[in-house]
């Protein structure tokens, strides 16, 4: 069954670096979604992608935040100056044009700020 | 409004028997559920799913989970835990909020299955 693939599985950067998630949706699916889940906390949705621009943001994704699909199955969060509080699991998924509600995610990346 | 309640943070069962992990949503719209799970360090894993078909749907792993829509719930279960169960579980809701998809999850319960 096809998936949702997410690198690295475990990033550790310094506070103040600048870190890129990559993720490859399922290849026929046009909605991409970041999320993430801080240690004991619930998941948060961050942001939705359409069409090549953003359909959707929650607060937390602020201008240090940014999404991109560069090249037709990538999917990358950037988050551009790191802070301790971005210590997290991050969680990719996607979604066909037919079954929007239905988002299948990836594994996700755990990124520690050090 | 679209919710997700999830009853027990923490539930405790022995090994072999019956496990209810139980979930109650609230949305405007026609929703569809999901029970994900995720054991220690690891990644999501989805479970199952509802989306308006059969109301009793099975997952992976013997669980299966029941749509109730006089109850709002989709509360999961399993006959007989084993120990590779232990896990956090999560309930999902989707919908298509004012035009745009949505999604709630819930605040997990961690499973402990007891030798």
């Amino acid at each position: 069954e096809p998936e949702v693939t997410q690198t690295p599985s475990h990033q550790v950067t310094q506070m103040g670096q600048e870190v890129i998630l990559r993720c490859v949706p399922i290849s026929n699916h046009l909605y991409f979604y970041w999320y993430r889940q801080i240690l004991g906390q619930k998941v948060e949705f961050l942001v939705s992608f359409y069409n090549n621009e953003i359909s959707e943001k929650s607060e937390i994704f602020d201008d240090q935040f940014s999404v991109e699909r560069p090249d037709g199955s990538n999917f990358t969060l950037k988050i551009r100056s790191t802070k301790l509080e971005d210590s997290a699991m991050y969680f990719c998924a996607s979604s066909e044009q037919e079954s929007k509600n239905i988002q299948y995610f990836g594994a996700g990346t755990r990124l520690s700020v050090l | 409004a679209q919710s997700v309640t999830q009853l027990d943070s923490h539930v405790s069962v022995s090994e072999g028997t019956p496990v209810l992990l139980r979930c109650n949503y609230s949305s405007s719209y026609s929703p569809s559920l999901f029970w994900y799970v995720q054991h220690p360090n690891k990644g999501l894993q989805l479970l199952l799913k509802y989306t308006s078909a059969a109301t009793l749907v099975k997952g992976i792993n013997g669980f299966e989970a029941e749509f109730k829509k006089s109850e709002t719930s989709f509360h999961l279960t399993k006959p007989s835990a084993h120990m590779s169960d232990a896990a956090e579980y999560f309930c999902v809701v989707s919908d298509n909020s004012g035009g745009y998809q949505k999604v709630t999850f819930g605040t997990g319960t961690k499973l402990q299955v007891i030798p």
